[in-house]
């Protein structure tokens, strides 16, 4: 089945014990991104990957850290995590830009609580 | 990419045809239109796209006005699973950042007995 896994799906951690959230995904997706959602805000990107070692920030990438050294996965990471940073994050995966069809496939979340 | 305007919440009776409709009134001619929904906080589910004919597939129909400043998905028959937030995305082809989504608020669906 074409998925995206994340884990761990809930998470309690205290301010700055650094932490990862993983992702992988099984379809062979060049593309891969990661978002947080906040009530009133909507899904906000924090980073993107369009191929192995090829990472760039989004919108909101302060506190953040990603990696992609292998096509499947691209773990996030929150080296000093801050309250602020609590928050519902999400991993997405699709092919690279093709004509008109690009859909996106997200994971089924990760709630991060930082005390 | 251009903004959207939706609603942000809806009624519909289980059963009934759901009409969200979306405003895109500064689209330009090679942008899409993308509708998502997400279900009680999992991620976001793709629906439908289309560029300015109507579209169809199992889940909805999108119809898109001939100026293409606004269109409206259809769910034919909705039923309580349908109770979600929608998101309705304008996005051009080949823009650097490639397959980035910019969401908006959306509109809450709310489908009753």
């Amino acid at each position: 089945e074409a998925q995206v896994t994340q884990n761990p799906r809930y998470l309690i951690t205290v301010t700055g014990k650094k932490l990862t959230v993983t992702c992988s995904q099984n379809m062979n997706h060049e593309y891969m991104s990661w978002y947080r959602q906040d009530p009133g805000l909507g899904l906000r990107q924090i980073y993107y990957s369009m191929n192995v070692e090829v990472t760039d920030k989004g919108d909101v990438p302060e506190g953040y850290k990603v990696s992609r050294k292998e096509k499947r996965n691209f773990p996030l990471i929150l080296e000093s995590p801050s309250p602020n940073q609590t928050s519902l994050y999400f991993c997405a995966s699709s092919w690279v830009w093709r004509g008109d069809y690009n859909e996106q496939f997200f994971g089924p979340g990760t709630r991060l609580t930082v005390l | 990419d251009a903004k959207t305007t939706q609603p942000p919440s809806m009624d519909c009776a289980e059963g009934r045809a759901a009409n969200l409709p979306c405003n895109h009134s500064t689209i330009s001619g090679n942008e899409y239109v993308y509708w998502y929904r997400q279900i009680h906080s999992q991620g976001p589910q793709y629906i439908i796209h289309g560029l300015k004919n109507n579209e169809t597939n199992e889940m909805a129909s999108l119809i898109i006005t001939e100026d293409r400043k606004s269109s409206t998905l259809i769910l034919p028959h909705a039923t309580l699973r349908d109770t979600a937030v929608y998101y309705c995305i304008v996005r051009g082809p080949n823009t650097g950042t490639a397959s980035k989504l910019t969401f908006g608020t959306g509109t809450r669906l709310q489908v009753t007995l």
